[in-house]
């Protein structure tokens, strides 16, 4: 059992639709990540939250908008989103936040497909 | 800057087995070296991780690894394969005060019964 939610597990939408991706940690960590995941290939970072703070943001198109509205939850605004932006996205936690020095708690991800 | 090389894209052994998956990285500081696996349709599971003393580390699921600092390597082993350890796996580098946790390419393992 992963201790990183995420929901939902699959979505699927066109690209003129607004959703958002949702994650929960309940382990107390101060930091959480946004990855994405293109098939057979490792994550690729997205955005790291710190503090509930806004800490990277790794030149990600402003069609993805994070949010972290308290220490346990994560979520990710999606937008006008394009085919290319078909993916896995994974949420992690750690306990650190100076740097990457801990291990990453990650969820099993949404499976995001764009029509 | 940090990178992690994975050399084996695919690998496939007999259940039972011994394993072995190379990671090789280049960091000039003390490395923080973890290794992930990722079962279809799921996220990543930290199997071990090495921060500092003893070498040898070991893992979940029966996984250990070894930091060699002379060779930058942190191979992952496990003496003996089961069919339910076929899934990817993600060697990984990190820093204390960085900004990025830098996977390697990944290494897809199957077992053959």
């Amino acid at each position: 059992d992963t201790e990183v939610t995420q929901t939902p597990k699959h979505l699927v939408m066109g690209m003129t639709n607004k959703k958002s991706l949702k994650c929960e940690q309940h382990m107390g960590h101060r930091a959480m990540y946004w990855y994405k995941q293109k098939a057979k290939k490792p994550p690729e970072l997205m955005f790291v939250y710190s503090y509930e703070k806004l800490s990277i943001n790794e030149s990600v198109p402003s069609r993805f908008s994070p949010e972290c509205p308290n220490s346990s939850l994560l979520n990710l605004h999606l937008h006008a989103l394009q085919p290319e932006d078909s993916a896995l996205y994974l949420c992690a936690s750690s306990h650190s936040i100076t740097g990457f020095s801990e291990p990453q708690h990650f969820g099993d991800g949404t499976r995001l497909s764009i029509l | 800057a940090q990178s992690v090389t994975q050399p084996d894209i695919h690998i496939t052994v007999s259940e039972g087995a011994s394993l072995e998956l190379r990671c090789n990285y280049s960091y000039g500081a003390t490395p923080y070296l973890f290794w992930y696996v990722q079962s279809p349709g799921q996220g990543l599971q930290l199997l071990l991780k090495y921060f500092s003393g003893d070498t040898l580390v070991q893992g979940i699921k029966g996984f250990e690894a070894e930091f060699k600092r002379s060779q930058s390597s942190f191979n992952l082993r496990k003496p003996s394969v089961h069919w339910s350890d076929a899934a990817e796996y993600f060697c990984a580098v990190g820093q204390r005060y960085g900004n990025k946790l830098v996977f390697g390419a990944g290494t897809i393992l199957r077992v053959k019964s």
